[in-house]
């Protein structure tokens, strides 16, 4: 059964792009979350949707960063302007719900030079 | 100068022996605890759960006891292998939040051949 699937793997580009992070989430899940990690902070929450709607933004660091999920397959995260203290690794979870365990994909990987 | 990151609690056991992982969470409300493994290069894995009217649950070499009194989790490994060596999260759902979950800060697990 395919997992959560993250893309791209690896992201490097220079600051001041603009870095689109894609996640496609268990099919039959109707939570997806995403999340940031690095070494000084650990494992961060986002934002999450259920049911394709936002539901708390409140871990969005700044206006920079936006999340959509236009349908139930598929969610972007988007970094505009980024910034190298942006640099970490992204990863989507998606959940059925309420007390189910939420699933990760293995992540993308951003560096921002 | 030197970056400062988070410092992960270490434990480190010989193969064949069993390790115990503690975590204390902070929301006497939570009704729903994850334990996930992490390896380098990847998302945080689902090992076990269990839900707050349960005081323990047992998987496949895999033991989660949970002491709602003093608010404490712990993950036990019975004859912990080369393969188990990564890090370690606990995670609570804080009821009604939609399945947002609190991860804790890790615990790296080393295990010695």
């Amino acid at each position: 059964d395919a997992g959560v699937i993250q893309s791209p793997r690896h992201e490097v580009t220079e600051m001041g792009q603009e870095v689109t992070l894609r996640c496609k989430p268990i099919s039959g899940h109707n939570s997806l979350f995403w999340y940031r990690q690095t070494m000084m902070r650990g494992l961060e929450l986002l934002i999450y949707f259920n049911n394709n709607v936002p539901i708390d933004d409140s871990g969005m660091p700044e206006d920079r960063f936006s999340a959509k999920m236009p349908n139930a397959s598929f969610s972007t995260l988007k970094i505009q302007p980024s910034e190298p203290r942006d640099s970490a690794v992204y990863f989507c979870a998606s959940s059925g719900g309420g007390n189910q365990p939420q699933h990760f994909g293995d992540g993308t990987r951003l560096s921002i030079l | 100068g030197e970056s400062v990151g988070l410092h992960l609690p270490t434990l480190s056991v010989q193969e064949g022996d069993n390790s115990i992982i503690n975590c204390a969470y902070s929301n006497s409300a939570s009704d729903y605890f994850i334990w996930y493994k992490q390896e380098s290069g990847k998302g945080p894995q689902f090992i076990i759960d269990i839900r707050s009217n349960m005081d323990k649950r047992q998987g496949q070499r895999v033991t989660v006891l949970l002491n709602k009194t003093v608010k404490h989790l712990s993950l036990q490994i019975a004859a912990t292998q080369p393969g188990d060596s990564a890090v370690y999260f606990c995670a609570e759902n804080m009821g009604n939040q939609g399945g947002k979950l609190i991860f804790g800060q890790g615990t790296e697990l080393s295990v010695k051949p």
